[in-house]
């Protein structure tokens, strides 16, 4: 049972480069979710998936978008990064009104 | 709107007692807590529901007061386990899922 996964763990990018990060989990969870977090701003939501087949906009989803693949899949596009999308990026799924479980994060460096 | 928390930071010496804030200018229907290792992702700690009721995690407890807009976390007999970034996290009105988070408060536990 690996929880949340996420690939990649590191990634350098250009400005103007695009990348697809991937989130899964097993946990059989109806909603997912992807948080950014940067030095002293805390975790703001870009968008969520409250079900297979929906996703919504969450506080700063300009510069994003995402796809729910199927129920364990949830991913997040940059099709043209800037240096302001450096940050960690935590997907995070849930149930009911449990709480959020996170995937361990990857970190992302726009030059 | 970002839920307050105070304080910022803290510093305590292991087996000492601390209690950590989150406030919000809009009502309130649910507190999420939750705590951050350095370099880790936020693990989930416990969530109130409307009602004040207290929960409880490992000696970490929480109270809500809804009536106030507010939640505290308090550690009881601090170990050397406890030290991270603990955050609040509060739903947006009308979306359960669409979770706001503090800033956070670094809590230090010294030997």
């Amino acid at each position: 049972n690996a929880g949340v996964t996420q690939t990649p763990k590191f990634q350098v990018l250009k400005t103007g480069q695009s990348m697809t990060l991937q989130c899964a989990q097993d946990m059989n969870h109806n909603s997912m979710y992807w948080y950014r977090q940067d030095p002293g701003m805390g975790l703001r939501l870009i968008y969520y998936s409250a079900s297979e087949g929906t996703t919504d906009k969450g506080e700063v989803p300009n510069g994003y978008n995402v796809s729910r693949l199927n129920k364990r899949e949830f991913s997040l596009r940059l099709e043209s990064a800037a240096p302001s999308q450096t940050s960690v990026y935590f997907c995070a799924s849930s149930e009911g009104t449990l709480g959020l479980y996170f995937g361990p994060g990857t970190r992302l460096l726009v030059l | 709107q970002q839920p307050v928390q105070s304080p910022q930071a803290v510093i305590l010496r292991e087996g000492e007692d601390a209690v950590i804030n989150c406030s919000s200018s809009k009502a309130l229907y649910s507190v999420h807590w939750y705590r951050q290792k350095h370099g880790e992702a936020p693990v989930f700690l416990m969530i109130l529901l409307k009602g004040g009721e207290q929960k409880g995690h490992e000696k970490i407890s929480a109270s809500f007061n809804e009536k106030k807009q507010q939640s505290s976390l308090y550690l009881t007999a601090s170990q050397l386990s406890y030290s991270g970034t603990y955050f609040c996290g509060t739903p947006a009105r009308g979306s359960a899922r669409q979770l706001t988070f503090g800033s956070g408060t670094q809590l230090t536990v010294l030997p």
